[in-house]
């Protein structure tokens, strides 16, 4: 199985702030990488899809980059919505596997 | 609007099996791999397995950790999908998400259900 592994586990913010992600994969994994964002008590929604794409109706502030192992989600300008935790997820093979997530808190 | 929700989730006791439902409106379900995720009190996010559209073969794939114990089959005609849970174990405690989408990417999630197991 392809391991994933997030960084940071957590980070304190505040709005208007800039935040950026890290996922990396065990194996070369191409751009085959989703990212997910979760609320407590929620189910997950897709954020990017295959490293770079956005999903409809997500705002444009939500970025996703790399390719290989090595791979990045950048919110910026945060808003108070975007508090949540986020996965990355690999969609190169069986299977899926995610990161442990990045939870993103209030400073 | 794409509408997925899980029902039959609840207390269940060691050993015991459950039978979880995902109900789906407003896509073309019998177009779309139905995959089935687990998510343990405080902890992050588990794929259980998918079952694939017939026209990729309409077969199942799972997870090490839940094959021969669990079943994923779907219903095209109701558009709904269904996870199997046998010989339960304490450790299967968890909030289980149905989901849609393509392949691995999950586009559309229903909002969870509970399943606890305990004595």
């Amino acid at each position: 199985d392809i391991e994933m592994t997030q960084s940071p586990s957590s980070l304190s913010t505040s709005v208007g702030d800039r935040v950026t992600i890290t996922c990396r994969s065990s194996q070369n994994i191409n751009t085959y990488l989703n990212w997910y964002q979760q609320k407590p008590g929620k189910a997950p929604k897709l954020l990017i899809y295959v490293a770079s794409n956005l999903q409809s109706g997500v705002p444009s502030r939500f970025s996703g980059g790399g390719s290989g192992t090595d791979f990045t989600l950048t919110i910026s300008n945060l808003q108070a919505e975007d508090f949540a935790t986020y996965y990355c997820q690999q969609c190169y093979s069986t299977p899926p596997t995610f990161g442990g997530g990045t939870k993103v808190d209030i400073k | 609007e794409v509408q997925l929700v899980e029902s039959g989730g609840g207390l269940v006791q060691p050993g015991r099996s459950l039978r979880l439902s995902c109900i789906t409106s407003g896509f073309t379900f019998s177009d779309h791999p139905m995959s089935w995720f687990r998510q343990a009190p405080g902890k992050g996010l588990e794929w259980i397995g998918f079952f694939r559209s017939k026209a990729y073969g309409g077969t199942a794939e799972y997870a090490a950790s839940v094959k021969g114990r669990f079943t994923i089959s779907r219903d095209d005609s109701k558009s709904i999908a269904y996870l199997e849970m046998n010989s339960l174990k304490t450790e299967d405690t968890a909030v289980y998400f149905c989901a849609s989408g393509t392949f691995l990417t999950f586009d559309y999630w229903g909002p969870g259900t509970l399943v606890t197991v305990s004595s």
